[in-house]
Protein backbone atom coordinates (compact mmCIF):
# COMPACT_ATOMS: atom_id res chain seq x y z
CA UNK A 1 0.00 0.00 0.00
CA UNK A 2 1.01 3.61 -0.58
CA UNK A 3 1.56 5.79 2.19
CA UNK A 4 2.99 8.93 2.50
CA UNK A 5 4.96 10.62 6.19
CA UNK A 6 5.42 14.23 6.94
CA UNK A 7 7.36 14.11 10.34
CA UNK A 8 6.76 17.51 10.96
CA UNK A 9 3.23 18.70 12.02
CA UNK A 10 4.04 22.31 12.71
CA UNK A 11 7.42 24.40 11.54
CA UNK A 12 7.95 28.14 12.63
CA UNK A 13 10.11 30.03 9.86
CA UNK A 14 11.69 33.73 10.42
CA UNK A 15 10.33 35.48 7.00
CA UNK A 16 13.62 35.13 4.92
CA UNK A 17 15.00 32.43 6.29
CA UNK A 18 15.41 29.38 4.12
CA UNK A 19 12.52 26.61 4.45
CA UNK A 20 13.06 22.37 4.39
CA UNK A 21 9.46 20.62 4.49
CA UNK A 22 10.18 16.51 4.74
CA UNK A 23 8.09 14.06 3.17
CA UNK A 24 8.70 10.36 3.12
CA UNK A 25 6.88 7.83 1.01
CA UNK A 26 6.31 4.44 0.82
CA UNK A 27 5.33 3.12 -2.56
CA UNK A 28 6.15 -0.20 -4.83
CA UNK A 29 6.83 1.64 -8.26
CA UNK A 30 7.78 4.68 -10.09
CA UNK A 31 6.26 7.49 -7.91
CA UNK A 32 4.76 10.19 -9.08
CA UNK A 33 5.06 12.58 -6.56
CA UNK A 34 2.94 16.04 -5.36
CA UNK A 35 2.93 19.51 -3.00
CA UNK A 36 -0.15 20.74 -2.29
CA UNK A 37 -0.38 24.13 -0.25
CA UNK A 38 -3.83 24.98 1.31
CA UNK A 39 -4.38 28.19 2.23
CA UNK A 40 -6.92 28.68 5.12
CA UNK A 41 -10.61 28.61 4.02
CA UNK A 42 -9.29 27.66 0.48
CA UNK A 43 -8.73 24.57 -1.76
CA UNK A 44 -5.28 22.77 -2.44
CA UNK A 45 -2.71 23.98 -5.23
CA UNK A 46 -0.31 22.55 -7.05
CA UNK A 47 3.30 24.01 -6.18
CA UNK A 48 5.10 21.41 -8.01
CA UNK A 49 5.25 17.76 -9.50
CA UNK A 50 7.31 14.83 -10.29
CA UNK A 51 6.79 12.02 -12.49
CA UNK A 52 10.04 11.47 -14.81
CA UNK A 53 13.10 13.04 -15.54
CA UNK A 54 15.58 15.77 -13.74
CA UNK A 55 14.92 14.77 -10.00
CA UNK A 56 15.31 18.62 -8.60
CA UNK A 57 11.20 20.35 -10.17
CA UNK A 58 10.65 23.59 -9.82
CA UNK A 59 7.65 24.64 -8.99
CA UNK A 60 5.49 28.32 -8.55
CA UNK A 61 5.82 30.58 -6.11
CA UNK A 62 9.91 29.90 -5.77
CA UNK A 63 9.83 26.44 -4.41
CA UNK A 64 11.46 23.66 -5.42
CA UNK A 65 11.97 19.75 -4.45
CA UNK A 66 14.41 17.06 -5.11
CA UNK A 67 13.56 13.34 -5.60
CA UNK A 68 15.60 10.91 -3.80
CA UNK A 69 14.89 7.17 -4.47
CA UNK A 70 17.11 5.99 -2.45
CA UNK A 71 15.99 7.59 0.70
CA UNK A 72 12.36 7.58 -0.38
CA UNK A 73 11.70 11.04 0.10
CA UNK A 74 10.72 14.55 -1.77
CA UNK A 75 11.38 17.57 0.38
CA UNK A 76 10.04 20.86 -0.40
CA UNK A 77 12.97 23.93 -0.17
CA UNK A 78 12.63 27.50 -0.54
CA UNK A 79 15.57 29.84 -0.15
CA UNK A 80 13.64 32.47 1.55
CA UNK A 81 10.10 32.55 2.90
CA UNK A 82 7.84 35.19 2.72
CA UNK A 83 4.71 36.04 5.39
CA UNK A 84 2.29 35.02 2.59
CA UNK A 85 4.11 31.69 2.48
CA UNK A 86 2.85 30.61 5.53
CA UNK A 87 -0.12 28.22 5.14
CA UNK A 88 -0.35 23.92 5.36
CA UNK A 89 1.59 21.94 3.02
CA UNK A 90 0.92 18.61 1.84
CA UNK A 91 2.87 16.16 0.10
CA UNK A 92 1.34 13.48 -2.55
CA UNK A 93 2.32 10.11 -3.70
CA UNK A 94 0.26 8.09 -6.75
CA UNK A 95 0.35 6.51 -10.05
CA UNK A 96 -0.56 8.93 -12.00
CA UNK A 97 -3.23 6.48 -13.08
CA UNK A 98 -5.49 5.71 -9.99
CA UNK A 99 -5.50 7.90 -6.43
CA UNK A 100 -2.97 10.07 -4.77
CA UNK A 101 -2.40 9.17 -1.31
CA UNK A 102 -1.93 12.41 1.08
CA UNK A 103 0.11 13.42 4.49
CA UNK A 104 -0.90 14.01 6.77
CA UNK A 105 0.25 17.80 6.39
CA UNK A 106 2.69 20.20 8.19
CA UNK A 107 1.51 23.87 9.04
CA UNK A 108 4.24 26.44 8.07
CA UNK A 109 4.37 29.60 10.75
CA UNK A 110 6.25 32.49 9.42
CA UNK A 111 7.52 35.17 12.16
CA UNK A 112 8.65 38.22 11.13
CA UNK B 1 -16.36 25.75 -16.26
CA UNK B 2 -12.57 26.85 -14.86
CA UNK B 3 -12.29 25.03 -12.20
CA UNK B 4 -13.31 22.41 -10.04
CA UNK B 5 -17.04 23.51 -8.06
CA UNK B 6 -18.65 22.38 -5.16
CA UNK B 7 -21.96 23.44 -3.64
CA UNK B 8 -22.83 23.90 -0.93
CA UNK B 9 -20.02 25.41 0.63
CA UNK B 10 -21.48 24.73 3.86
CA UNK B 11 -23.86 22.53 4.98
CA UNK B 12 -25.28 22.18 8.26
CA UNK B 13 -27.47 18.99 9.51
CA UNK B 14 -28.94 17.34 11.82
CA UNK B 15 -27.52 13.69 13.41
CA UNK B 16 -29.49 11.25 11.30
CA UNK B 17 -30.37 13.40 8.28
CA UNK B 18 -29.21 12.89 4.46
CA UNK B 19 -27.39 14.63 2.99
CA UNK B 20 -26.35 15.82 -0.81
CA UNK B 21 -22.79 17.20 -2.01
CA UNK B 22 -22.27 18.58 -5.53
CA UNK B 23 -19.36 18.17 -7.73
CA UNK B 24 -18.80 20.17 -11.13
CA UNK B 25 -15.08 19.19 -12.58
CA UNK B 26 -13.17 20.86 -15.30
CA UNK B 27 -14.58 20.04 -18.40
CA UNK B 28 -13.17 17.34 -20.39
CA UNK B 29 -11.66 15.63 -16.90
CA UNK B 30 -13.02 12.36 -17.19
CA UNK B 31 -11.44 10.94 -13.68
CA UNK B 32 -13.10 12.17 -10.55
CA UNK B 33 -12.60 11.46 -7.35
CA UNK B 34 -13.98 12.82 -3.38
CA UNK B 35 -11.32 13.01 -0.77
CA UNK B 36 -12.77 14.09 2.81
CA UNK B 37 -10.80 15.89 5.03
CA UNK B 38 -11.20 16.07 8.68
CA UNK B 39 -9.72 19.14 11.23
CA UNK B 40 -5.65 18.77 11.38
CA UNK B 41 -5.72 15.86 8.62
CA UNK B 42 -4.65 15.24 5.29
CA UNK B 43 -7.21 14.46 2.61
CA UNK B 44 -8.29 11.05 2.59
CA UNK B 45 -9.44 9.17 -0.87
CA UNK B 46 -13.14 8.46 -0.63
CA UNK B 47 -14.06 7.26 -4.42
CA UNK B 48 -12.91 8.10 -7.66
CA UNK B 49 -14.70 7.75 -11.18
CA UNK B 50 -13.62 7.14 -14.43
CA UNK B 51 -16.16 8.60 -16.61
CA UNK B 52 -19.65 7.51 -15.25
CA UNK B 53 -18.41 4.09 -13.37
CA UNK B 54 -16.83 3.99 -9.94
CA UNK B 55 -13.04 2.95 -10.34
CA UNK B 56 -12.17 2.01 -6.97
CA UNK B 57 -14.85 3.05 -3.92
CA UNK B 58 -12.51 1.12 -1.66
CA UNK B 59 -12.25 4.37 0.58
CA UNK B 60 -15.80 5.03 1.42
CA UNK B 61 -16.29 4.26 5.19
CA UNK B 62 -19.50 2.39 5.12
CA UNK B 63 -22.49 2.00 3.12
CA UNK B 64 -24.31 5.16 4.76
CA UNK B 65 -21.52 6.72 1.76
CA UNK B 66 -22.47 6.34 -1.89
CA UNK B 67 -21.71 8.35 -4.82
CA UNK B 68 -23.13 8.58 -8.35
CA UNK B 69 -21.86 10.31 -11.85
CA UNK B 70 -24.60 9.37 -14.18
CA UNK B 71 -23.42 11.52 -17.18
CA UNK B 72 -19.50 11.56 -16.46
CA UNK B 73 -19.82 14.77 -15.65
CA UNK B 74 -21.48 15.90 -12.33
CA UNK B 75 -21.13 14.24 -9.22
CA UNK B 76 -23.38 13.85 -6.47
CA UNK B 77 -21.93 12.71 -3.04
CA UNK B 78 -24.81 11.22 -0.24
CA UNK B 79 -24.74 10.51 3.34
CA UNK B 80 -27.20 8.98 4.83
CA UNK B 81 -28.27 8.58 8.42
CA UNK B 82 -25.27 11.40 9.51
CA UNK B 83 -23.40 10.97 12.11
CA UNK B 84 -21.41 13.46 13.76
CA UNK B 85 -18.44 11.71 13.25
CA UNK B 86 -19.32 12.53 9.41
CA UNK B 87 -17.70 16.35 10.26
CA UNK B 88 -15.54 17.39 7.90
CA UNK B 89 -14.49 19.41 4.81
CA UNK B 90 -15.48 16.78 1.44
CA UNK B 91 -12.98 17.72 -1.44
CA UNK B 92 -13.70 16.65 -4.95
CA UNK B 93 -10.90 16.72 -7.76
CA UNK B 94 -10.15 15.74 -11.46
CA UNK B 95 -7.81 14.98 -13.53
CA UNK B 96 -7.11 14.72 -17.20
CA UNK B 97 -6.70 11.31 -19.10
CA UNK B 98 -4.65 10.34 -21.87
CA UNK B 99 -1.40 11.38 -23.54
CA UNK B 100 -1.51 15.01 -21.24
CA UNK B 101 -1.81 13.46 -17.95
CA UNK B 102 0.91 14.04 -15.69
CA UNK B 103 -1.56 12.50 -12.27
CA UNK B 104 -2.20 15.96 -11.62
CA UNK B 105 -5.75 16.35 -9.13
CA UNK B 106 -7.56 19.61 -9.58
CA UNK B 107 -8.88 20.57 -6.63
CA UNK B 108 -12.40 22.26 -5.70
CA UNK B 109 -12.53 24.26 -2.92
CA UNK B 110 -14.79 21.86 -0.71
CA UNK B 111 -17.88 21.51 0.88
CA UNK B 112 -17.76 21.45 4.38
CA UNK B 113 -20.58 19.37 6.49
CA UNK B 114 -21.20 19.60 10.30
CA UNK B 115 -23.63 17.22 11.81
CA UNK B 116 -24.93 18.90 14.99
Amino acid sequence: AQSVTQPDIHITVSEGASLELRCNYSYGATPYLFWYVQSPGQGLQLLLKYFSGDTLVQGIKGFEAEFKRSQSSFNLRKPSVHWSDAAEYFCAVGSGYSTLTFGKGTMLLVSP
Amino acid sequence: GAGVSQTPSNKVTEKGKYVELRCDPISGHTALYWYRQSLGQGPEFLIYFQGTGAADDSGLPNDRFFAVRPEGSVSTLKIQRTERGDSAVYLCASRQTGGDNTGELFFGEGSRLTVL
